[in-house]
């Protein structure tokens, strides 16, 4: 069966503290790898799609990366804006995507 | 706009009635998706058009729901007899082709059933 598992799924961080957050797939005959930014009230704003392994993408403090079972968002230097649950989603073979329960990130100034 | 637009954004009705759910794509984008998002869970896969047609209608959690697209464009989404576990944000999304383009997503309809 095809799955996504996030962790952590609550992550505090102080302005200016780095850290990763994680995403486990199992999902056959993936078609991407994608992540999205969703804040309250809002639908999923897409971030990143990784394709495949040793795939890297930035975009200001966000770099995502991906190997074959797990992709990592590594937020460097976070700001308080950057505060938002952060979803990660395996591309399936219908062209849905598989979306794991996310990762709430809250950044105190 | 340039956005998914989806209407309404608030609904609230008593069980057992009918609900329709809208959805406009982006403009030229060609394949058109459902999810629901319940408190608390991950967003679930309801029903995928490519075009005008349904291939996929798998993730419909119960022959209450169905969808349809008309000219390649808008889509509704239909609850009938809604039940109370029905409660939940029902999101859109749009892509320029299914499969590998990432899905752009509208903000949703946050559906309560009393």
């Amino acid at each position: 069966e095809d799955q996504v598992t996030q962790s952590p799924e609550a992550l505090r961080l102080q302005e200016g503290e780095s850290s990763s957050l994680n995403c486990s797939y199992t999902v056959s005959g993936l078609r991407g790898l994608f992540w999205y930014r969703q804040d309250p009230g809002k639908g999923p704003e897409f971030l990143f799609t990784l394709y495949s392994a040793g795939e890297e993408k930035e975009k200001e403090r966000l770099k995502a990366t991906l190997t074959k079972k797990e992709s990592f968002l590594h937020i460097t230097a976070p700001k308080p804006e950057d505060s938002a649950t952060y979803l990660c989603a395996g591309g399936g073979s219908q062209g849905n995507l598989i979306f794991g329960k996310g990762t709430k990130l809250s950044v105190k100034p | 706009g340039a956005g998914v637009s989806q209407s309404p954004s608030n609904k609230v009705t008593e069980k057992g009635k009918d609900v329709e759910l809208r959805c406009d794509p982006i403009s030229g984008h060609t394949a058109l998706y459902w999810y629901r998002q319940s408190l608390g869970q991950g967003l679930e896969f309801l029903i995928y058009f490519q075009g005008n047609s349904a291939p996929d209608k798998s993730g419909l959690p119960s022959d209450r729901f169905s969808a349809e697209r008309t000219g390649g464009s808008v889509s509704t989404l239909t609850i009938q007899r809604t039940q109370q576990e029905d409660s939940a944000v029902y999101l859109c999304a749009s892509s320029g082709r299914q499969g590998t383009q990432p899905q752009h997503f509208g903000d949703g309809t946050r559906l309560s059933i009393l």
